[in-house]
């Protein structure tokens, strides 16, 4: 199976650093990975995918993610954080094997946004 | 794309009730998902539906049973449940596709008294 991995659990950083989050995935074959952003009391939003297209890919909210293969990773970046961005966020996988309709979350990172 | 809704948005129920959640979509999603999550942790799959057939089923305890009754909507039916059990539960949808996201609704959170 198909599964992604996610350092730091907390991640803080200032209002308008840069923000980077984290995720590797493991898989034989490319994969179709994820990044969702979760609000307290919320459900999970899509905030952006690849789907091998572009291995530069730009989602919302000023969020941007790289694919790069060779390091087997898909961190989430943006130039400046905003206080609005402070929420947990997940990396996930979607499993192209057979048993299909599986998609695999990572533990989650949450981001602090100190003013 | 449109939402996918959650109904209710907040439940409290004893270990002798019974109770549903309701989930509707109409994006003309065929794949409906059920997830389970605890505060600070990723969502856990329960249940999955694929044209309106359960596909997947992770060893989900049988006092929660899952029913599709058509393309849009999805149920989950509680019954003696226990304190463990309060979460927010989360329902989610899905487009034919590997690479198709999930859309999530709000989820409905539990506490079980």
């Amino acid at each position: 199976a198909q599964s992604v991995t996610q350092l730091g659990s907390h991640v803080s950083v200032s209002e308008g650093a840069l923000v980077l989050l984290r995720c590797n995935y493991s898989s034989s074959v490319p994969p179709y990975l994820f990044w969702y952003v979760q609000y307290p009391n919320q459900g999970l939003q899509l905030l952006l995918k690849y789907t091998s297209a572009a291995t530069l890919v730009k989602g919302i909210n000023g969020f941007e993610a790289e694919f790069k293969k060779s390091e087997t990773s898909f961190h989430l970046t943006k130039p400046s954080a905003h206080m609005s961005d402070a929420a947990e966020y997940f990396c996930a996988v979607s499993d192209d094997s057979n048993t299909g309709n599986q998609f695999y979350f990572g533990t989650g990172t949450s981001l602090t946004v100190i003013p | 794309d449109t939402e996918v809704t959650q109904t209710p948005k907040h439940l409290v129920m004893g270990m002798t009730n019974k109770k549903s959640l309701k989930c509707e979509q109409h994006m003309g999603h065929r794949a409906m998902y059920w997830y389970k999550q605890k505060a600070k942790k990723p969502p856990e799959l329960m249940f999955v539906y694929s044209y309106e057939k359960l596909s997947i089923n992770e060893s989900v305890p049988s006092r929660f049973s899952p029913e599709c009754p058509n393309s849009s909507l999805l149920n989950l039916h509680l019954h003696a449940l226990q304190p463990e059990d309060s979460a927010l539960y989360l329902c989610a949808s899905r487009r034919d596709g590997y690479n198709s996201p999930l859309h999530f609704g709000n989820g409905t959170r539990l506490t079980v008294t």
